[in-house]
């Protein structure tokens, strides 16, 4: 089945840092969407992209569609406490009239004051 | 304008019961999804439905699992005679319409197999 390779596992930064993470598949996605996770809770959109090559922003965050249509990366600049969290991709599978998400296993960000 | 509603947002079953977990949509969305996740895990897509009817459960186990969402009231995702890798997060997510409309996810089931 469809994988996502998701990059880094896990980020230490200090308060105020830019950060990327990145997301890769062997299959192509109509849809990338990232995601921000918080413990104890569900998966919160942060940006969706619909377009090859498409670079959309959401703040801080700026993240964009991969030509190919096998890959995104998100941006976070200037990075503060709350960033903490972990972030995923999934790209959106529109086959056949089903539709699903296929998620990367997530980028765990520590933000150090 | 409230979001996805999961309840229980915690349930605890022993060995060999039945757990069952709801979600209502946000209000005007028809299309239901349930996905499991696993700690330190991505989620991991189980069913697809619409109201009355199942559109792909390609990733539900074929035996113990079975999901629904009537025509009215919210759907239901229900797994009989649980077993200990049952446990999991579940979560369900919603969207207005197929296609661009993104999947808006609740605050899932946590559900733990004595």
């Amino acid at each position: 089945g469809q994988q996502l390779n998701q990059s880094p596992q896990s980020m230490f930064i200090q308060e105020g840092e830019d950060v990327s993470m990145n997301c890769t598949s062997s299959s192509i996605f109509n849809t990338w969407l990232w995601y921000k996770q918080e413990p104890g809770e569900g998966p919160v959109l942060l940006i969706a992209l619909y377009k090859a090559g498409e670079l959309t922003s959401n703040g801080r965050l700026t993240a964009q569609f991969g030509i190919t249509r096998k890959d995104s990366f998100l941006n976070i600049s200037a990075s503060i406490p709350s960033d903490v969290g972990i972030y995923f991709c999934a790209g959106h599978l529109n086959q056949g009239g089903s539709e699903k998400l296929v998620f990367g296993k997530g980028t765990k960000l520590t933000v150090n004051p | 304008n409230a979001g996805v509603m999961q309840n229980p947002r915690h349930l605890v079953r022993r060995r060999g019961q039945e757990a069952r977990l709801r979600c209502s949509p946000m209000k005007g969305h028809s299309h239901v999804y349930w996905y499991r996740q696993l700690p330190e895990e991505g989620l991991k897509f189980m069913v697809y439905l619409q109201k009355e009817n199942i559109i792909d459960e390609s990733g539900m186990p074929k035996e113990r699992f079975s999901a629904e969402f009537p025509k009215e009231g919210p759907s239901i995702l229900r797994i009989q005679q649980v077993v200990r890798g049952d446990s999991a997060a579940y979560f369900c997510a919603s969207s207005y319409a197929s296609g661009r409309s993104p999947q808006h996810f609740g605050d899932g089931t946590r559900l733990s197999i004595l």
